[in-house]
């Protein structure tokens, strides 16, 4: 069964940084692309960043783009993403989320995910 | 791509049927061959959940009450039977046309 699970989330103040962290077990890491996704309080689902399996190709919405970066160690089925120069609407609950269109034994469950907030 | 959905608000009888419409400003059929229309479920303090993936493909343990149909920019998402345990709000997505992925606005289940 794969099991996700984030963390690094907390309060900052604008223009501070936050790095989070999510382990992925149950899944063979370095064989999937990975998403980090976010929830807004009280809003919808916004896809944030994707990294490929071997790291060398990623992707981020605009909104996030030159402030966030994805990067994942696949030796510790660690997905990362370091946020920098945090506005107030990067206030969310983020989730990290493998890119699995494999079928078989993922119950597509998401983790419990981990809330940043941006407040001065 | 946008993806839009209706209704926004689903009031349903226990024991009826559901449907969602999830409708795409783009065709979502990807030079591979593949469809990636998903389906998401997220229940009152709870994380979100895949449902369905590749318009009607079921996640591992997702009863068979729910089944995803559609093609081209088209799609939904149908509940039958419906449980106590299914309110929530549905998101469709789409994985073909990328970055960004996107998501549907959302549709919240009700009890009526």
């Amino acid at each position: 069964q794969v099991h996700v699970v984030e963390s690094g989330g907390g309060v900052v103040q604008p223009g501070g940084s936050l790095r989070l962290s999510c382990v992925v077990t149950g899944l063979y890491f370095n064989t999937y692309g990975m998403h980090w996704f976010r929830q807004a309080p009280g809003k919808g689902l916004e896809w944030v960043a994707f990294i490929e399996y071997h790291g060398n190709t990623y992707y981020y919405i605009d909104s996030v783009k030159g402030r966030f970066t994805v990067s994942r160690d696949n030796s510790e089925s660690t997905l990362f993403l370091q946020m920098d120069s945090l506005r107030a609407e990067d206030t969310a609950t983020y989730y990290c989320v493998p890119n699995h269109y494999d079928g078989g034994y993922y119950d597509g469950y998401w983790g419990q995910g981990t809330p940043v907030t941006v407040f001065s | 791509v946008v993806l839009t959905q209706s209704p926004l608000s689903l009031p349903v009888t226990l024991g009826q049927s559901a449907s969602i419409s999830c409708r795409s400003s783009q065709g979502l059929v990807h030079s591979d061959g593949n469809t990636y229309l998903s389906w998401f479920q997220q229940r009152p303090g709870h994380s979100p959940r895949r449902l369905i993936y590749k318009v009607s493909k079921r996640d591992s343990g997702v009863p068979d009450r729910f089944s995803g149909s559609g093609s081209g920019s088209d799609f939904t998402l149908k509940i039958s039977r419906v449980e106590a345990e299914d309110v929530g709000v549905y998101y469709c997505m789409q994985g073909t046309h990328l970055p960004p992925w996107t998501f549907g606005q959302g549709t919240k289940m009700e009890i009526q």
